[in-house]
């Protein structure tokens, strides 16, 4: 277990509405990364949160935002859902070093849009 | 574009045998290559990272090569069991300033009795 949890585990929302999914970090993290993985495919970055600022960016439109909190916690909200929005969402959170950062998932939201 | 592949075909092999999986890339200069192991309907977990000025590293029955000439990463599990049945990812990072993972859509990896 990574220590990153989030939640809901599980989600169905209808076309139109709109979701939030939130993530606690592991301990001593500062940074949480949001990812979408779609059946059979890859994880695809959304965002990154570095200590409440967004710090980059993937090619997803403006209706996916986010927030970070002061305890380093982060939530992910979609607007005006679509059914390709029908995916399982990861959290990940890493503790710059530098280098690299080795990225610790969560067990991921299932979102399903109907 | 960049892209990042991985034998989309799941790989079958008997315990025991050695699995190795491969992931090659076009467009990209990573400064680093992660693997992970995915289990249906939970999250990556982190296996090994190889730097690109490394040629191999290993941890216990993995190894990973990384050939930058070659745009090509090779991940071997040795003495492979049951257990290790899973997908693997295979991810890049560049040297961007921030540490985001641009993932392969992995592959299955089935190890018999």
């Amino acid at each position: 277990e990574t220590g990153v949890t989030q939640s809901p585990t599980h989600l169905i929302k209808t076309r139109g509405q709109q979701v939030t999914l939130r993530c606690s970090s592991q301990s001593g993290h500062n940074t949480v990364s949001w990812y979408q993985q779609a059946l059979g495919q890859g994880p695809q970055f959304i965002f990154q949160y570095y200590r409440e600022e967004e710090n980059g960016r993937g090619n997803f439109p403006p209706r996916f935002s986010g927030l970070q909190f002061p305890n380093y916690s982060s939530e992910l909200n979609v607007n005006a859902l679509e059914l390709d929005d029908s995916a399982l969402y990861l959290c990940a959170s890493s503790a710059p070093s530098g280098a690299t950062d080795t990225q610790y998932f969560g067990p991921g939201t299932r979102l399903t849009v109907l | 574009s960049q892209k990042i592949e991985q034998n989309s075909e799941a790989l079958n092999i008997q315990e025991g045998k050695t699995a190795t999986l491969t992931c090659n890339y076009t467009n990209y200069s990573p400064a680093y290559l992660q693997w992970y192991r995915q289990d249906p309907g939970r999250g990556p977990v982190f296996l090994l990272l190889i730097r690109e000025n490394e040629k191999e590293k290993r941890k216990e029955r993995l190894k990973v090569t990384f050939d930058t000439t070659l745009k090509q990463s090779l991940f071997h599990i040795t003495a492979s069991q049951p257990a290790d049945s899973a997908t693997y990812l295979c991810a890049l990072e560049g040297a961007s300033g921030y540490s985001t993972l641009t993932f392969g859509k992995g592959t299955m990896l089935l190890v018999s009795p």
